[in-house]
């Protein structure tokens, strides 16, 4: 059973243009989230992360939207450049419940096109 | 600084043999996890240590995988006798503390059981 669930296995954007990552999840134990980017052949990449206490965080390019009610979060790159390809995961842990271990979604693979 | 890096990168080994897998976490980092990417699905918890104590297992698939972390700075993950179904990639991340601190991830080792 996925607990976390990233429905689109890939996304293509233009350049220049805002990509939206869209992730959810099903146990209300998770009080933590990240996201990590991902090229071929390399470890995950840490971007950004959120915690339940807050509904946005932004680095730069880079804002994470997260909705407790709705238990769904989403990564905004506004613009999204061509050096932004690549698999995009999503991951939360339950931090506050003593579990540290990082569950993550399959992925979405982002493409953005010059 | 250096980042978490892992050894062997590949490894191709026959069923019934043993693959000792090692990682270097990020310098000062107590914290260490490891993770498991089978072809196609998502990346998934194997194990947490704290310093060299194991706080968590509960990812571990079974007794034929042995995970060390002596002297609390590198660890090593034996899998001994290896089946075909334990092929994939291997991660290993660390974090300077357990509770919402974001995990940095090695560049994996990709094991192949024929």
């Amino acid at each position: 059973d996925q607990q976390v669930k990233q429905n689109s296995p890939s996304l293509s954007v233009q350049e220049g243009r805002i990509s939206i990552l869209n992730c959810d999840y099903t146990n209300s134990m998770f009080d933590y989230f990240l996201w990590y980017k991902k090229y071929p052949a390399e470890g995950p990449t840490f971007l950004i992360s959120i915690s339940s206490i807050k509904d946005k965080n932004e680095d730069g390019r880079f804002t994470v939207f997260l909705n407790k009610s709705a238990k769904h979060l989403s990564l905004h790159i506004v613009p999204s450049q061509p050096g932004d390809s690549a698999v995009y995961f999503c991951a939360a842990s339950a931090a506050g419940a003593g579990s540290y271990q990082l569950t993550f979604g399959k992925g979405t693979k982002l493409s953005v096109i010059p | 600084e250096a980042g978490v890096t892992q050894f062997p990168s590949h490894s191709v080994i026959e069923k019934g043999q043993t693959v000792t897998l090692r990682c270097d976490p990020i310098s000062g980092h107590d914290n260490l996890y490891w993770y498991r990417r089978v072809m196609g699905k998502e990346i998934k918890f194997l194990l947490h240590f704290v310093k060299e104590s194991k706080q968590d297992e509960s990812g571990m698939p079974n007794n034929r995988f042995l995970a060390e972390r002596t002297g609390g700075t590198y660890s090593t993950l034996k899998v001994q006798p290896a089946e075909l179904e334990d092929s994939g990639v291997y991660f290993c991340a660390s974090s300077l503390t357990s509770s919402y601190n974001e995990q940095f991830f090695g560049p994996g080792t990709r094991l192949t059981v024929l």
